[in-house]
């Protein structure tokens, strides 16, 4: 079936103004991951989740930054009261399970530009 | 703290040499390698793997080579060609738990020039 599937490709915000960057698995993953990549810089690991709960969130910035899923399938990642070293590109993956040996499959990414 | 480090920012070659791209890590609990390239405008898509129990795994043109005393390994293209232009990225597991979380270094960008 399809990829892993990101909306927007592209979001352009003002500073202080709150986004939402969503993620559609491939189907029947149960894992999924967050990442974010600065320019000039590796894959930055943000958050993952198992199911629909996200065991460990201390990848996450701020407090500005939060995470859900739910069915076992669509994450959105939301970032509040947005900042300019917020402006990266967005890129989530799943995978069948979560551990090692599981491949993760990414998407395209959001590129996020904050003004 | 950078973990995982790729020192060179780009790389170009000729069809049809060798293209070699390094990787230096930091953490000796590491003990799962990937590495992973990256078209515009994509996602990262899974190149090739080495387990910390080996020092070589190859896959057809691809090769990793591991050297943990060094904590460094390559990704060796052998011949290179046109359509492996592309951002290049050095992963590595976190072996102190059945953990999901990859450490990323910055990406290599190779140019192979026809």
């Amino acid at each position: 079936g399809a990829g892993v599937s990101q909306s927007p490709s592209n979001k352009v915000t003002e500073k202080g103004k709150d986004v939402e960057l969503r993620c559609d698995p491939i189907s029947g993953h149960t894992a999924l991951y967050w990442y974010r990549q600065r320019l000039g810089q590796g894959l930055e690991f943000l958050i993952y989740f198992q199911g629909n709960s996200a065991p460990d969130k201390s990848g996450l910035p701020s407090d500005r930054f939060s995470a859900e899923r739910t069915g076992e399938s669509v994450s959105t990642l939301t970032i509040q009261r947005t900042q300019q070293e917020d402006s990266a590109v967005y890129l989530c993956a799943s995978s069948l399970a979560y551990g090692i040996y599981n491949e993760q499959f990414f998407g395209p990414g959001t590129r996020l530009t904050v003004l | 703290d950078q973990q995982v480090k790729q020192n060179s920012p780009s790389l170009s070659v000729q069809e049809g040499r060798i293209s070699i791209l390094n990787c230096d890590y930091t953490n000796s609990m590491f003990d799962y390698f990937l590495w992973y390239k990256k078209y515009p405008a994509e996602g990262p898509t899974f190149l090739i793997s080495i387990s910390s129990i080996k020092d070589k795994n190859e896959d057809g043109r691809f090769t990793v080579f591991l050297n943990k005393s060094a904590k460094h390994l390559s990704l060796h293209i052998v011949p290179s060609q046109p359509g492996d232009s592309a951002v290049y990225f050095c992963a590595a597991y976190d072996g102190s738990g059945n953990t999901g979380k990859l450490i990323f270094g910055q990406g290599t960008t190779l140019q192979v020039k026809p």
